[in-house]
């Protein structure tokens, strides 16, 4: 079946501006994640959406970001007035629903953002 | 602060011979680790996983080893592929969904 899909793969966009990223996980997957990978470091957790639980949003950097996940399925992962050190790559995961937080995390293959 | 280290950025291995990934963590509350595998212009995905209560983890060509006294952890490919060449991730968690993720380890395999 598909996979975890995001868009744009690429977005270029000057400091200022509010960007949106938006992740299509694996149809029936409960729990999604967005991650941001900044070049030479780890993936750096933002946000998780489990079901109908409120979200856990404890990894946003700064008020500038946002994320919704509208019927349970696609998220959006917004970013305002944008400042250069948000450019990096924006992971998003997605894993089945099952026990535990151990499952495994499917991810899609990143929108770049690069902000001049 | 980084809790999850993976020391080295790359890391050379002849085809057909044994690749050694190692992985340091500082936060003992770690109990379940995962490594990932990562190949350019596509996400990480999901290679083996090992809990705190054991050792040792094998799957195939790949074995994860976990040395809790040390807070160490490594994964061995053998016998190692041209197709095993990616960007290696450790990433562990403390009983939740928030996994912490060492930088990679780049592998390239020379035929």
């Amino acid at each position: 079946g598909a996979g975890v899909s995001q868009s744009p793969s690429n977005k270029v966009t000057e400091k200022g501006k509010d960007v949106e990223l938006r992740c299509d996980p694996i149809s029936g997957h409960t729990a999604l994640y967005w991650y941001r990978q900044s070049l030479g470091q780890g993936l750096e957790f933002l946000i998780y959406f489990q079901g109908n639980s409120a979200p856990d949003k404890s990894g946003l950097p700064s008020d500038r970001f946002s994320a919704e996940r509208t019927g349970g399925s696609v998220s959006t992962l917004t970013i305002q007035r944008t400042q250069q050190e948000d450019s990096a790559v924006y992971l998003c995961a997605s894993s089945p629903p099952s026990s535990g937080g151990r499952d495994t995390q499917y991810f899609g293959p990143g929108t770049r953002l690069t902000v001049l | 602060d980084q809790q999850v280290k993976q020391n080295s950025p790359s890391l050379s291995v002849q085809e057909g011979r044994i690749s050694i990934l190692n992985c340091d963590y500082t936060n003992s509350m770690f109990d379940y680790f995962l490594w990932y595998k990562k190949y350019p212009a596509e996400g990480p995905t999901f290679l083996i996983s090992i809990s705190s209560i054991k050792d040792k983890n094998e799957d195939g060509r790949f074995t994860v080893f976990l040395n809790k006294s040390a807070k160490h952890l490594s994964l061995h490919i053998v016998p190692s592929q041209p197709g095993d060449s990616a960007v290696y991730f450790c990433a562990a968690s403390r009983g939740n969904y928030q996994l912490i993720w060492g930088a990679g380890t780049k592998l390239i395999i020379k035929p």
